[in-house]
């Protein structure tokens, strides 16, 4: 059973950066696993943040990158602001059309 | 722009059968493989099925196999999701989900979202 390993929360201060990861339980996150990042405020749907590891999707800003630190994916965001205070979740493609999520990163901004 | 409205959900009985739609518009939807992510409440999301563009394969996650049947119509543009013998741990918001990178066959990332359609099971 391949479980996905998230931050279950973490603070950053207004204008800081942060950095979320995404890991395996058992194993190296690579981007042979194309990994992608969701954002998600509550009572709405996930925004897709990122995919393909570092490509940013259509109108997200710059402040969001992504990339691969170590043996784990990454969500870096730089300038916190108060409204990117949500959840956010990473998906690793494990192949045969199968997308495990990780279980989320709840981020304070204060 | 793209839209995904899902419907069908509501209050079902264990053992209980629903069909979940998602009307699609806004892009090429015979060209894009396309998905279903649900959201128990107060919990994360969970994969739980995806289709190719032409229904030739179908992927679903464990939890759901042999109970949850994906598919859809291209000259509809519409996704569906039966789901059959239904358990209270199966209460959550369906999502809708249209995979990036059309054309291409692969299912690496979601780009688009619907609002969400909610079962509750519950006797």
């Amino acid at each position: 059973q391949t479980v996905v390993t998230q931050e279950p929360s973490f603070s950053v201060s207004p204008g800081g950066t942060v950095t979320l990861t995404c890991g395996l339980s058992s194993g190296s996150v690579s981007t042979s696993y194309y990994p992608s990042w969701y954002q998600q405020t509550p009572g709405q749907p996930p925004r897709t943040l990122i995919y393909s590891t570092n490509t940013r999707s259509s109108g997200v800003p710059d402040r969001f990158s992504g990339s691969i630190l170590g043996n784990k994916a990454a969500l870096t965001i730089t300038g916190a602001q108060a409204d990117d205070e949500c959840d956010y979740y990473c998906v690793l493609y494990m192949g045969r059309g199968i997308s495990v999520f990780g279980g989320g990163t709840k981020l304070t901004v204060l | 722009e793209v839209q995904l409205v899902e419907s069908g959900g509501g209050l079902v009985q264990p053992g209980g059968s629903l069909r979940l739609s998602c009307a699609a518009s806004g892009f090429t939807f015979s060209r894009c493989a396309m998905s279903w992510v649900r959201q128990a409440p107060g919990k994360g999301l969970e994969w739980v099925s995806s289709i190719s563009s032409d229904s030739g394969s179908t992927y679903y996650a464990d939890s759901v196999k042999g109970r949850f049947t994906i598919s859809r119509d291209n000259s509809r543009n519409t996704l569906y999701l039966q789901v059959n013998s239904l358990r209270a741990e199966d209460t959550a918001v369906y999502y809708c989900a249209k995979r990036g990178y059309c054309g291409s066959g692969t299912f690496y990332h979601f780009d688009y979202w619907g609002q969400g359609t909610l079962v509750t099971v519950s006797s």
